[in-house]
């Protein structure tokens, strides 16, 4: 089936750094990725989706500038954390249509300290 | 967008008693309504999906319907095991074109033994 390989699997990086975590899509082109947010204990929340060769589609209240999503290839896409703060820690993950449904990285568990 | 609401958020069962967690949702245009099961720190795992065009749909001890004139919809697990404890979401599609998934709050099941 088709599969999400998602990195890194967890970080731990000091506030004001940047930190990017990369989905790609192991078998399948992925045209369309999707990010999502998991604070402990809630849903996960659409951040944006990105389309390969054209710029992301934020939801409201997600900061393009904080959160830059770049999906140059069929096959990769990434999320940079920029200047990161204690608020920004959260469990990132990241989504792909192919062919039937959805299917999703093994996500990202980001600790700012 | 897609609101989904989800109920309970949390639900003790005893062992082989059956569970049942319950969506709404508000755009009468979606048509993909998948669940998914994920446990601690994973990703979510899908374990039943229905479409716009059936009414139920069944997967060995797991059911999922649908009342699209209501909009909403339904899993059922019957014979309930221990490790069926995890969270559950349910999510629905939105039909702007940019294929999103909106989840559902979540719901803990909990199968005491």
């Amino acid at each position: 089936g088709a599969v999400v390989s998602q990195h890194p699997s967890w970080v731990i990086c000091k506030s004001g750094t940047s930190v990017k975590i990369e989905c790609r899509s192991l078998d399948f082109q992925a045209t369309t990725m999707f990010w999502y947010r998991q604070f402990p204990k809630q849903s996960l929340m659409l951040m944006a989706t990105s389309n390969e060769g054209s710029k992301a589609t934020y939801e409201q209240g997600v900061e393009k500038d904080k959160f830059l999503i770049n999906h140059a290839s069929l096959t990769l896409s990434t999320l940079t954390v920029t200047s990161a703060h204690p608020e920004d820690s959260s469990f990132y993950i990241c989504s792909a249509l192919a062919g039937y449904g959805y299917t999703f990285g093994s996500g990202t568990r980001l600790t700012v300290v | 967008g897609e609101n989904v609401e989800q109920h309970p958020s949390t639900l003790s069962v005893q062992e082989g008693d059956s569970a049942v967690i319950k969506c709404t949702y508000s755009d009468s245009a979606s048509n993909y309504f998948p669940w998914y099961k994920q446990e601690l720190g994973k990703r979510p795992q899908l374990i039943i999906d229905i479409r716009s065009n059936v009414g139920e749909k069944k997967d060995q001890r797991i059911a999922v319907t649908l009342n699209k004139t209501a909009k909403h919809f339904s899993l059922h697990i019957t014979e309930t095991q221990p490790e069926d404890s995890a969270v559950y979401f349910c999510a629905a599609d939105d039909q702007t074109g940019a294929n999103n998934l909106f989840f559902g709050t979540g719901t803990r099941l909990t199968v005491i033994p």
